[in-house]
């Protein structure tokens, strides 16, 4: 089973545009939301994180919303670059299980010059 | 270079063979993971060490797959018997306490022919 979904499966977006990736969830024993980008060949690099007692963190252009009512948070891209053309993994840690990172499937993000 | 380091970073055995990979983590990160990330997919959880006690391991870790971290520093992931299943990038990494991100290594890719 799934612990964390994410959606979509691959995006194209315009040099300039905003890209913007969703990830929900059901464990509510989850606190903390890492959102890691991933070239070919190489390991995931931390992009972004939050903790569900923010609603928003903005880091550069990347910003992360974070809906706690609806188990839901995105990543939002924005002025989105070529060199952003990457996939990008959500994931969530348990205070439970504590050291166990779930992640998403995975959005391959490519962004169109 | 004061990342996560793994070796090698790639390795092509033949089924039935026994291989091991190695992680150093960032100097004084206690926590270390090591994941499996198979194509198209998010890394899975494999098991989890604080200093040089094995904490956690997933029920992905059958009998043949055995780590260890015998000075709390670095560590070692074995395969004994590779199947062609085992075929995969093998991700480490550490963090330096429980409520802190993950960083990760390069990873090794396991080819199993």
């Amino acid at each position: 089973q799934q612990q964390v979904k994410q959606s979509p499966q691959s995006l194209i977006v315009q040099k300039g545009g905003i890209s913007i990736i969703n990830c929900a969830y059901e464990n509510t024993a989850f606190d903390y939301f890492p959102w890691y980008q991933q070239f070919p060949g190489k390991g995931p690099a931390l992009l972004i994180a939050i903790r569900p007692d923010v609603s928003e963190k903005k880091e550069g252009r990347f910003t992360i919303s974070f809906n706690k009512s609806a188990k839901q948070f995105s990543l939002h891209i924005m002025d989105s670059q070529p060199g952003d053309s990457a996939t990008y993994f959500c994931a969530a840690r348990s205070k439970d299980t504590g050291n166990q990172f779930y992640f998403g499937t995975g959005t391959s993000l490519t962004v169109i010059p | 270079d004061t990342g996560v380091s793994q070796n090698p970073r790639h390795k092509i055995t033949k089924r039935g063979q026994n291989v091991t990979f190695r992680c150093d983590p960032i100097s004084e990160h206690n926590r270390l993971y090591w994941y499996r990330q198979t194509l198209g997919q998010g890394p899975e959880f494999l098991t989890y060490f604080q200093n040089e006690a094995q904490l956690e391991k997933s029920r992905l870790l059958s009998d043949r797959f055995s780590a260890e971290r015998p000075k709390g520093s670095f560590s070692t992931l074995e395969i004994q018997r590779t199947e062609q299943g085992d075929s995969a990038m093998y991700l480490c990494a550490s963090s330096p306490n429980l409520n802190t991100e993950a960083f990760f290594g390069q990873g090794t890719r396991l080819t199993v022919v």
